[in-house]
């Protein structure tokens, strides 16, 4: 089976900068995701790592480290609207779901304060 | 526009009913997937299906059942025996390449009356 972790809750300033960690354990890793949740609404992706190293999207960046296990969301010049959870969540080769099936952690609720 | 549709946004089923939500996508992807969201957990799979007329189990598909007769089309049905039903239920769709992202319906939130 798989085991992703991530911390429950993060607080942090408008303006500032925040970084969201996620471990994992998997025997056949083809990728890692991270996905934005805002409250009863639809995850929305927002990146996508499967080579180690760092990918850069605008305000978001995502590092992955395979052979630790490990992975960061860094949300940089935090906005009020990036109040949400944020979902890691990781393809296995041998999970279940098919070529494209995900295990999701349980996310960390992020809230921002002015 | 390409998307997922979910409905209806709001469900509530009484004791020993089934109840069918709908998932509908025309992003023409293979691959379905429909997920429950209960608060303080992660997203768990009930079903997916990678193909029409193909589906299988997740690991949590006690109490629930599917179709995939279309491409465009994979409802999702929540029986009596699923006995704890309240929960938030995403459904997804992915092209079926290891390196694209699944794209999600806005949800339906089911209620028990």
């Amino acid at each position: 089976g798989q085991n992703i972790d991530q911390p429950t809750e993060m607080t942090a300033t408008e303006g500032a900068i925040v970084q969201i960690n996620c471990t994992y354990q998997t025997s056949g890793f083809n990728g890692l995701f991270w996905y934005q949740q805002h409250a009863g609404e639809a995850p929305t992706f927002l990146s996508y790592n499967v080579l180690d190293g760092l990918e850069e999207k605008g305000r978001f960046s995502s590092f992955l480290s395979r052979s630790k296990g490990y992975s960061y969301l860094l949300l940089k010049e935090l906005q009020m609207k990036d109040s949400a959870s944020y979902l890691c969540a990781v393809r296995d080769l041998y999970s279940g779901g098919g070529a494209d099936g995900l295990t999701f952690g349980k996310g960390t609720h992020l809230i921002i304060q002015p | 526009d390409g998307g997922i549709t979910q409905s209806p946004k709001y469900l509530f089923r009484k004791e020993g009913q089934n109840v069918t939500l709908s998932c509908e996508q025309n992003l023409n992807h293979d691959a379905m997937y429909w997920y429950r969201q209960d608060p303080g957990q992660g997203l768990r799979l009930i079903y997916y299906s990678q193909i029409v007329n193909d589906f299988q189990k997740g690991d949590i598909a006690e109490g629930y059942s599917v179709s995939r007769e279309k491409k465009e089309s994979f409802p999702l049905t929540v029986t009596s025996a699923q006995k704890n039903p309240t929960a938030f239920y995403l459904c997804a769709s992915s092209e079926g390449r290891s390196n694209q992202p699944q794209h999600f319906g806005d949800g339906t939130r089911l209620s028990i009356l």
